[in-house]
């Protein structure tokens, strides 16, 4: 069971560029999250989707964007990253139940 | 004041050793709470959910103190294995995984 999968694991980035989160679960989950976590500080929501096709913004949304492809793919957009987005991002699944974390994304924007 | 509050640590506690970490939240309509535990450059685990009644999981005891806003870890016999980040987890009145708030984490170091 391979559970919420994360790609890339590793990025590094100038600023002004632009790249996708890749998230997939295989858990049959309707919802799914996306996370940011910085030292000192707690996971921060970003954005959420309760269902395939629907997303809401979270508590730090700007200067992301998201789709919900399908039941299975969530994905996080960042289209002219910068410093403060610095950061380990995390995606999550549940479906009446707990989150279920993917294995993060170390994103350093330089 | 934060939302969910924890002490950064660390505890640097030996094997064997009993310790014990609270959590404080501000929200007084909170609905359920969670403890999650993270090892280092990880994702966050669930470790267990926290009733109002108070529950046990082996060496793992969880309390909820509504009256004050505090629930708290007790983690009896640490073990080497122990040592990782304890995240206490909150929710929102509205309820729903959208509406966790995370404490920053409570790092607990085990040693032999």
């Amino acid at each position: 069971n391979a559970g919420v999968t994360q790609t890339p694991k590793f990025q590094v980035l100038k600023t002004g560029q632009s790249m996708t989160l890749q998230c997939a679960q295989d858990m049959n989950h309707n919802s799914m999250y996306w996370y940011r976590q910085d030292p000192g500080m707690g996971l921060r929501l970003i954005y959420y989707s309760a269902s395939e096709g629907t997303t809401d913004k979270g508590e730090v949304p700007n200067g992301y964007n998201v789709s919900r492809l399908n039941k299975r793919e969530f994905s996080l957009r960042l289209e002219s990253a910068a410093p403060s987005q610095t950061s380990v991002y995390f995606c999550a699944s549940s479906e009446n139940s707990p989150l279920h974390f993917g294995n993060g994304t170390r994103l350093t924007v330089t | 004041r934060k939302e969910v509050e924890q002490d950064p640590g660390p505890f640097n506690v030996p094997e064997g050793a009993t310790v014990a970490f609270n959590c404080t939240y501000s929200n007084s309509a909170s609905q359920s709470f969670f403890w999650y535990r993270q090892d280092c450059r990880k994702e966050p685990k669930l470790l267990m959910s926290v009733y109002s009644s108070g529950n046990e999981d082996g060496r793992f005891t969880a309390q909820l103190n509504r009256a004050s806003q505090y629930i708290s870890l007790l983690i009896r016999d640490s073990k080497l294995s122990d040592s990782a980040t304890y995240l206490c987890v909150v929710n929102g009145v509205s309820g729903g995984y959208n509406k966790l708030i995370f404490g920053a984490g409570t790092r607990l170091a085990v040693h032999p």
